[in-house]
């Protein structure tokens, strides 16, 4: 199975701060890369998909940027109802596979 | 709207079995694949597997290859996850999710998930 490796695993930045996560695929994925936003007590939330491509409704200060085996999301101006765990999914083997997440918070 | 509602989530004893249901409403259930996710308490997400728009085609991930399956009745706008030889290991939500019809199909719709717990 291809593994997802996110990093780093937690970080707690300021309101307005400019925010990025890097996921690693094991092997190359191509742009089958999706990225998801889970806030605390619901249900995961698709924020990007084909590794650069914002999901309908989602705000303009997501994006997400790589091909191949790494991949960036970055948050252009961190807000209050961005604390959630952030999930990379690749979509390229039909066997689908998360990283570990990357938990956001507010300094 | 779309929405994916997931039932049968219990306290279930180490071997025992469950059976889950997703009901979809607001789309053509018919014309997607559809996934089933899990999360175990204060972990990340785990896949556990996909079954195609007719029911024929499945995937799992590999610690539940043999023990689980994924099934759906497309008249009853359903899909279901037998869960079978059940362990500690398989207690968590369970939440189904939408494969959508977009370049590298991602889960765009998702349950709010039910509670699977293993114990004796």
């Amino acid at each position: 199975d291809i593994q997802m490796t996110q990093s780093p695993s937690s970080l707690s930045a300021s309101v307005g701060d400019r925010v990025t996560i890097t996921c690693r695929a094991s092997q190359t994925v191509s742009n089958y890369l999706n990225w998801y936003q889970q806030q605390p007590g619901k249900a995961p939330k698709l924020l990007i998909f084909a590794a650069s491509t914002l999901q309908s409704g989602v705000p303009s200060r997501f994006s997400g940027r790589g091909s191949g085996t790494r991949f960036t999301l970055a948050i252009s101006s961190l807000q209050p109802e961005d604390v959630a765990t952030y999930y990379c999914q690749q979509s390229y083997s039909d066997r689908r596979t998360f990283g570990q997440g990357t938990k956001v918070d507010i300094k | 709207e779309v929405q994916l509602v997931e039932s049968g989530g219990t306290l279930v004893q180490p071997g025992g079995s469950l059976r889950l249901s997703c009901v979809a409403s607001g789309f053509s259930f018919r014309n997607f694949w559809m996934n089933w996710v899990r999360q175990a308490p204060g972990k990340g997400l785990e896949w556990v597997g996909k079954i195609n728009e007719a029911g024929g085609d499945k995937y799992y991930v590999e610690s539940v290859e043999g023990r689980f399956t994924i099934s759906r009745d497309n008249a009853k706008n359903s899909l279901y996850l037998q869960m079978n030889s059940l362990t500690a290991e398989d207690t968590a939500v369970y939440y189904c999710a939408r494969a959508a019809n977009l370049p590298t199909v991602p889960m765009d719709f998702w349950g709010q998930g039910t509670l699977v717990s293993v114990s004796s």
